[in-house]
């Protein structure tokens, strides 16, 4: 089972919003990112968590808060966002074995910010 | 010059063709390679992987390496129209866990 679960889906926000996205994975994979992609990019990296500790942040925005509760589970927080933040926001998880890491994305979640 | 360089395309081959996309790389210190193929609108679907130098066949995909050219390219046998749609190539680069993709290629196969 290669799956990852995103939800939810679609979310509209204002920039006054405050919201959160989930991701799970029950592959036992010890490694979880966040990547966001704009129409016609490649998805670009956020965040990376090895172990349930963040280890790489892209320098997001603070607006962007990422948190990983445990190894199955990983969120991203949203606040304050703008309408250049509408994107489709891409969890992908690995085994994190060092050198020959196979990702496996999530179905993601399309947001718009009004 | 883009870690990861690829031809945007659009690619067209008609169904039942090869279709070959390739993929080149700055970093030689990386060290795995992936295909990912996205439908419009969707999320990034692995279609393969390879480590090391040579071919590596999986249906109806094979993925080629030449670490040395710093080179990878995908080649689909039998193209489907289903097949349309934009491969990634990704790479992991040594020490960094996350993966830099380049900007896809769009390949429409024609019925």
């Amino acid at each position: 089972d290669t799956e990852v679960t995103q939800t939810p889906k679609h979310l509209v926000m204002g920039m006054t919003n405050k919201k959160s996205l989930k991701c799970e994975q029950h592959m036992g994979h010890r490694a979880m990112y966040w990547y966001k992609q704009k129409a016609k990019k490649p998805p670009e990296l956020m965040f990376v968590y090895s172990y349930e500790k963040l280890s790489i942040n892209e320098s997001v925005p603070s607006r962007f808060s990422p948190e990983c509760p445990n190894s199955s589970l990983l969120n991203l927080h949203l606040h304050a966002l703008q309408p250049e933040d509408s994107a489709l926001y891409l969890c992908a998880s690995s085994q994190d074995y060092r050198g020959q890491e196979t990702q496996y994305f999530g179905p993601g979640t399309r947001l718009l910010v009004l | 010059q883009k870690e990861v360089e690829q031809n945007s395309g659009p690619l067209s081959v008609p169904e039942g063709a090869i279709a070959s996309l390739n993929c080149t790389y700055s970093d030689r210190g990386s060290q795995s390679f992936f295909w990912y193929r996205q439908y419009s609108g969707k999320s990034p679907e692995l279609i393969m992987f390879i480590y090391s130098n040579g071919d590596k066949e999986d249906g109806r995909f094979t993925a080629q390496l030449n670490k040395a050219s710093q080179y990878v390219s995908l080649l689909i046998r039998d193209s489907q129209p289903s097949d349309s749609a934009t491969y990634l190539c990704a790479v992991n680069r040594a020490g960094r866990r996350a993966l830099t993709f380049g900007s896809g290629t769009r390949l429409q196969v024609q019925p």
